[in-house]
């Protein structure tokens, strides 16, 4: 059965560590996404990669990295210096960079206690 | 940066009615695709219309593009409960997809 999975599900992180939120597709994409989404803000794009070993910052990327070993995976690390980590994050794929429809994973809640 | 705007940001309709939301951008697209989102869930893509086409159906679902005005529409036909969800329009161009803040729909039984 396809399709793209984020775990866990709900995260809590005590401020001053780093987190690492889960991305694993079985879709045989080639390009995958992380988005941040807080309540009226919709989606903001922190990273993506188009193939392995590459990515490219987005519109948000201070205070998260990835890594994009295998295809197949794209961890996000959602670090210290991120100033307000609270938020509902979403991985996305795509057959192609640009131009394709996205299948999204149900996503992972942080929250800072 | 949100390319683009939907309007109007929430919506509340009685079931059997039909659902208009309106999405505007600010810079020349490849394509414009629209995703429905469930509390808490993750986006599930609806249509995709490119920049050379005008409307486009999917079954309840009809979408139109008018690339002189920069904007688009999504209509919901003889709407249903299971319709309430929040609507994102999301932009391709040169960079992947750009969304909006998004339509909050509710239908009424």
């Amino acid at each position: 059965d396809g399709g793209i999975t984020q775990s866990p599900k709900y995260l809590f992180r005590k401020e001053g560590q780093n987190v690492t939120l889960s991305c694993e597709q079985n879709l045989n994409h080639d390009a995958m996404y992380w988005y941040r989404q807080d309540p009226g803000q919709g989606l903001r794009l922190i990273y993506y990669s188009q193939i392995v070993n590459d990515f490219q910052k987005g519109d948000i990327a201070e205070g998260y990295s990835v890594s994009r070993e295998k295809k197949e995976s794209f961890p996000l690390t959602v670090t210290s210096a991120q100033k307000n980590p609270t938020a509902f994050y979403l991985c996305a794929s795509s057959i192609a960079g640009q131009g394709t429809e996205a299948f999204f994973g149900q996503g992972t809640r942080l929250t800072v206690v | 940066s949100q390319q683009g705007e939907e309007d109007p940001q929430a919506l509340s309709i009685q079931e059997g009615e039909n659902a208009t939301m309106n999405c505007s951008y600010k810079t020349s697209i490849n394509n414009l695709q629209w995703y429905r989102q469930n509390s808490g869930r993750g986006l599930v893509h609806l249509i995709l219309i490119r920049s050379n086409e005008r409307e486009k159906h999917s079954g309840r679902l009809r979408v139109t593009l008018d690339t002189s005005k920069k904007s688009s529409s999504l209509l919901i036909t003889a709407s249903r409960a299971a319709d309430t969800a929040s609507y994102f329009c999301a932009t391709v161009g040169n960079t992947p997809l750009v969304f909006g803040k998004g339509t909050r729909l509710s239908v009424i039984a």
